[in-house]
């Protein structure tokens, strides 16, 4: 079945650092892919769409310039958090647009 | 505006009767329901889906249920084992695969 691959699973970064998340789908090829965010014992919220090509959609309240979002190419999408603080701490999660098959999740702690 | 509830946070059931999960939902566009198993700290596993045109759909022990006129699905697991203890979300999907998420039910199987 279809296969998405999130690295890294965990990472800590120092506030006003950017960290790179990367979702690649392996053995498919992914026109389109989603991020969401999950804060503890809440649900998933979609962030972004992530098109292969072309500029990501993002949801009402997300901060483009601070979730930058990559997608070269048809097996990798990319969400960098910008200066990140503390607040930016949380679980994020990328997919695919078959089934909505998961990657792993990133547990991102700004410290 | 959370389009999709699960009203229950939590629920326990002893093992080997069965588990019932419940999903309420607002949007009458959504056309594709899924059901996604979680681990903590995992990405969510996908676990069973119901097109909006059934209203059943079974995979070994896990049956899924769809009400369209009360909007309303569930997810049936019996016999419920100590290993189907997790977080347990359901999903809908809007056409073009946007996906909008419940925010959990946390199910422990009493051994």
């Amino acid at each position: 079945g279809a296969v998405v691959s999130q690295h890294p699973s965990r990472v800590i970064c120092k506030s006003g650092t950017s960290v790179k998340i990367e979702c690649r789908s392996l053995d498919f090829q992914a026109t389109t892919m989603f991020w969401y965010r999950q804060f503890p014992k809440q649900s998933l919220m979609l962030m972004a769409t992530s098109n292969e090509g072309s500029k990501a959609t993002y949801e009402q309240g997300v901060e483009k310039d601070k979730f930058l979002i990559n997608h070269a190419s048809l097996t990798l999408s990319t969400l960098t958090v910008t200066s990140a603080h503390p607040e930016d701490s949380s679980f994020y999660i990328c997919s695919s647009e078959r089934e909505a098959f998961f990657g792993q999740g990133t547990r991102l702690t700004v410290v | 505006d959370q389009q999709v509830k699960q009203n229950s946070p939590s629920l326990s059931v002893q093992e080997g009767r069965i588990s019932i999960l419940n999903c309420d939902y607002t949007n009458s566009m959504f056309d594709y329901f899924l059901w996604y198993k979680k681990y903590p700290a995992e990405g969510p596993t996908f676990l069973i889906s119901i097109s909006s045109i059934k209203d059943k759909n079974e995979d070994g022990r896990f049956t899924v249920f769809l009400n369209k006129s009360a909007k309303h699905l569930s997810l049936h697991i019996v016999p419920s084992q100590p290993g189907d203890s997790a977080v347990y979300f359901c999903a809908a999907r809007l056409t073009g695969n946007q996906f909008y998420f419940g925010t959990g039910t946390s199910l422990t199987v009493i051994p």
